[in-house]
């Protein structure tokens, strides 16, 4: 079965600080993965995916996020945070199996960036 | 304007009582997926679906039935709500064709169960 951790529920950074957010996940193939970002009382959106080429993708807002196969991870990044990345992030997997289309979510890290 | 729409957006429910959470698409996505999101629990998948007439039962389906009687709708039911099935609900549609089986979110449906 497929799961996903995200290893820090909170974490706090100031404002210009570089931002490191982990995902490790657990599957027998390489699956889609995907960061999403909630804002206060709405739905998930999505800041980046990836499924295979450059393990270095790019997302929205300055966002990437690095693939790496051997430690089964896929961390977020971005080079200098404003306080308006203050959110709940998700990390998640899609198989992508012939025989299953479910989405699976870790447990989101909330981030909150000081002015 | 918003792609996938939820409703109600706010419920209060008795104890023992049916509830029917609502979820229309405009993305023509086939699959749609229920989500319930609890603090520790991030978001877990209830119920999910290929398409019109199909329900598959996602990580925690007990307590909770699902219909999909169209492309566009597909409905969350709990027949005998309980207070352990207060929560936040999102629905979501994707489509592993050409997306990647990126979803797209509604905005949540707050239900508290008295």
């Amino acid at each position: 079965a497929q799961s996903v951790t995200q290893p820090d529920a909170r974490v706090t950074v100031s404002e210009g600080a570089s931002l490191q957010l982990r995902c490790k996940y657990s599957y027998s193939a390489t699956p889609y993965l995907f960061w999403y970002v909630q804002y206060p009382r709405q739905g998930l959106q999505l800041l980046l995916k990836y499924y295979s080429g450059d393990p270095v993708v790019q997302g929205v807002n300055s966002f990437e996020a690095e693939f790496s196969k051997s430690n089964s991870s896929f961390h977020l990044q971005k080079a200098s945070v404003h306080w308006s990345d203050s959110a709940v992030y998700f990390c998640a997997l899609s198989p992508l199996s012939s025989n299953t289309n479910k989405v699976v979510f870790g447990t989101g890290t909330r981030l909150q960036v000081l002015p | 304007e918003a792609a996938v729409t939820q409703s109600p957006r706010n419920k209060v429910a008795v104890t023992g009582g049916k509830v029917t959470l609502s979820c229309n698409q405009t993305n023509n996505h086939n699959n749609m997926y229920w989500y319930r999101q609890d603090t520790g629990h991030g978001l877990r998948l209830i119920h999910y679906s290929y398409g019109a007439g199909s329900t598959e039962k996602g990580d925690i389906p007990d307590g909770y039935k699902a219909s999909r009687p169209s492309q566009e709708n597909f409905s969350l039911i709990l027949e005998l709500a309980t207070p352990s099935q207060t929560s936040v609900y999102f629905c979501a549609s994707g489509d592993s064709q050409n997306s990647g089986n990126t979803l797209y979110f509604g905005e949540g449906s707050r239900l508290i169960v008295v």
